[in-house]
């Protein structure tokens, strides 16, 4: 929403496939994040990135990789290495990384797999 | 590490009446607290945080939120509910060594009904 745009708003993925999930921001947010959402578990962190060309694991990044190239982007990748990876991921941003500054969220995208 | 409990998962209150969200957190040093909506299949919705000064803090849509530092409690409270209230609602809390990432709790189902 906003100044977020995080594409697809669904995916398919067979078993054994890498898949892409794109987040792209005009905002001009330094700090960028994704979370993985599964029903009654609330969110979970998966990586962050707080400047461009580093970012950090989060709670759950195995099977995941990111990449922060431009300030704009901070795409993930959901490897086949993820046994589980049937959830809806949220990609969100802050202005700093200071604690002060609440998210801005995408409007997600719906990973499936057949 | 820091954590944040959302006792309740679901929330029943009639359209009119006062309603109330619970959120209980610890995190080392000083807390940095925020309250979040999300609506079917989309992304959060920034509500109301606490950084400092009034223990009582107003935000968006007519919600407030009452900080409680003795007992380590940030709960959401309006005097009146609508049934557009009806969604799920996330505390966070950003703080201490980990600042530079939130922890969300499970979150919280509000049902309003008319």
């Amino acid at each position: 929403d906003g100044g977020i745009t995080q594409s697809p708003k669904y995916l398919f993925r067979k078993e054994g496939q890498n898949v892409t999930l794109s987040c792209e921001q005009n905002l001009n947010h330094d700090a960028m994040y994704w979370y993985r959402q599964d029903p009654g578990q609330g969110l979970r962190l998966i990586y962050y990135s707080q400047i461009v060309n580093d970012f950090q694991k989060g709670d759950i990044a195995e099977g995941y990789s990111v990449s922060r190239e431009k300030k704009e982007s901070f795409p993930l990748t959901v490897t086949s290495a993820q046994k589980n990876p049937t959830a809806f991921y949220l990609c969100a941003t802050t202005q700093r990384q200071e604690e002060v500054y609440g998210y801005t969220f995408g409007s997600g995208t719906r990973l499936t797999v057949v | 590490a820091q954590s944040v409990a959302q006792p309740e998962d679901q929330v029943n209150v009639a359209e009119g009446n006062p309603l109330t969200v619970k959120c209980t957190y610890s995190v080392s040093g000083n807390p940095y607290l925020f309250w979040y909506v999300q609506y079917p299949n989309r992304g959060l919705q920034f509500l109301l945080k606490y950084i400092t000064g009034d223990n009582l803090v107003k935000g968006s849509y007519g919600f407030e939120a009452e900080f409680n530092k003795s007992q380590t409690s940030f709960h959401l409270k309006k005097p009146s509910a609508l049934v557009s209230d009806s969604a799920l609602y996330f505390c966070a809390v950003r703080g201490g060594f980990n600042a530079g990432k939130s922890t969300f709790g499970d979150g919280t189902t509000l049902t309003v009904k008319p």
